[in-house]
């Protein structure tokens, strides 16, 4: 299956420490994206990553590629509160999109 | 400043009714899909349009399930005689082209069958 798996599925972290999830997928891809969904509702993009690219920044956020291993990572760097969600990462390849079932991620105060 | 816009946000139905769901995309996006998502659960793909076409209804999960899409633009999702399984939040998302890029969700529809 294309579709990507993330592990942990759960993760508990302090204020101010880091928070890395992985995303780990079968297929080629054209791109991997991450999303984020607070609440149970509507999924906010984060980050696109594309084949031939390893590292993508977004203010405290870090994203990895290793197409060898076929996998991802998501860095959150000084975590807080807000940063509370799940997340998502989604791969793409030939105009087809699946996403994974996600990691809870819950920062403590 | 339109983001996707879906209706209504809470559905409550009785089992073996007929419901209609109703996703606003982004102006301009021609590319619109489903997911369902149960609670804790992660995103399950319904079904995928390009303009009015759906190119994959793969994940419908049964007859039950349909959609359409006029104008290339709104869409609805109709589950006919709904069942309990079918409480769930439904999803509805858009992107500018094909699916491969960035995709827009809306708030979604809570639905729940009693």
């Amino acid at each position: 299956s294309q579709q990507g798996e993330e592990d942990p599925q759960a993760l508990s972290i302090q204020e101010g420490e880091n928070a890395t999830m992985n995303c780990s997928y079968k297929t080629s891809i054209n791109n991997l994206q991450w999303y984020r969904q607070n609440s149970g509702r509507g999924l906010v993009h984060l980050i696109l990553i594309r084949s031939n690219e390893r590292e993508k920044h977004s203010g405290r956020l870090r994203v990895t590629l290793d197409t060898s291993k076929k996998s991802s990572s998501l860095l959150i760097t000084a975590s807080r509160a807000a940063d509370t969600a799940s997340y998502f990462c989604a791969t793409s390849f030939n105009n087809d999109m699946r996403f994974g079932a996600g990691t809870r991620l819950t920062v403590k105060p | 400043g339109a983001g996707v816009s879906q209706s209504p946000s809470n559905k409550v139905t009785e089992k073996g009714k007929d419901v209609e769901l109703r996703c606003d995309p982004i102006s301009g996006h021609t590319a619109l899909y489903w997911y369902r998502q149960s609670l804790g659960q992660g995103l399950e793909f319904l079904i995928y349009f390009q303009g009015n076409s759906a190119p994959d209804k793969s994940g419908l999960p049964s007859d039950r399930f349909s959609a359409e899409r006029t104008g290339g633009s709104v869409s609805t999702l109709t589950i006919q005689r709904t069942q309990q399984e079918d409480s769930a939040v439904y999803l509805c998302a858009s992107s500018r082209r094909d699916r491969g890029g960035e995709q827009y969700f809306g708030p979604g529809t809570r639905l729940t069958v009693t």
